[in-house]
């Protein structure tokens, strides 16, 4: 079956204790993105990465790094997490055909206190 | 850089009415443009997505688009709103840059079907 997978899917943490959540993906897509949601601001682009060692920062980069050392994997790392960095994340991923249709993971629901 | 708008962030018809869904962009050249669906404690499912072939796209579950660049818009409509439908909508845009596509969504529209 084709799927973005994340994990966790809950995450409550303090603040300053590093974190990562992970997504990956099995359709052999080249492009992949991280999201947040978060109420009345809809979905924001945090980092994206076009290929294997190609990343590029969206709208809310800050206090976020990723990395993309294999085509199917794109954590998320939050060095030292803060609480406005309490949100709902997307991992997404797409073909980088003509219009970039992306497939979107379940959701990691980060909380820090 | 791109700004979608949304107007109104909550919509409520009757079932079997129409729905009538609004996006508008900021580009001035016609963009991929995209709307997607979300479910209470799920991801995005795409609905439909404009990509210069046809001004009227066609989507699931009955919902269809239409890409006007004159007025910057791609609402989303369905003749016939069916309870399942209730769920937030996104709009978004997506710009070619040189590392890649950038995305950028609208704030949603909460769809509330009265029975």
């Amino acid at each position: 079956e084709a799927q973005v997978t994340q994990n966790p899917r809950y995450l409550i943490t303090v603040t300053g204790k590093k974190l990562t959540v992970t997504c990956s993906q099995n359709m052999n897509h080249e492009y992949m993105s991280w999201y947040r949601q978060d109420p009345g601001l809809g979905l924001r682009q945090i980092y994206y990465s076009m290929n294997v060692e190609v990343t590029d920062k969206g709208d809310v980069p800050e206090g976020y790094k990723v990395s993309r050392k294999e085509k199917r994997n794109f954590p998320l790392i939050l060095e030292s997490p803060s609480p406005n960095q309490t949100s709902l994340y997307f991992c997404a991923s797409a073909g980088t055909g003509v219009s970039y249709e992306q497939y979107f993971g379940p959701g990691t629901r980060l909380t820090v206190t | 850089a791109q700004s979608v708008t949304q107007l109104g962030s909550h919509v409520s018809v009757s079932e079997g009415a129409l729905v009538l869904l609004r996006c508008n962009y900021s580009s001035s050249v016609p963009p991929y443009l995209f709307w997607y669906v979300q479910y209470p404690n799920q991801g995005l499912q795409l609905l439909l997505k404009y990509t210069s072939a046809a001004t009227l796209v066609k989507g699931i579950n009955g919902f269809e688009a239409e890409f006007k660049k004159s007025e910057t818009s791609f609402h989303l409509t369905k003749p016939s709103a069916h309870m399942s439908d209730a769920a937030e909508y996104f709009c978004a845009v997506s710009e070619k840059g040189a590392t890649g596509n950038q995305f950028y969504f609208g704030t949603g529209t909460s769809l509330t079907v009265i029975p």
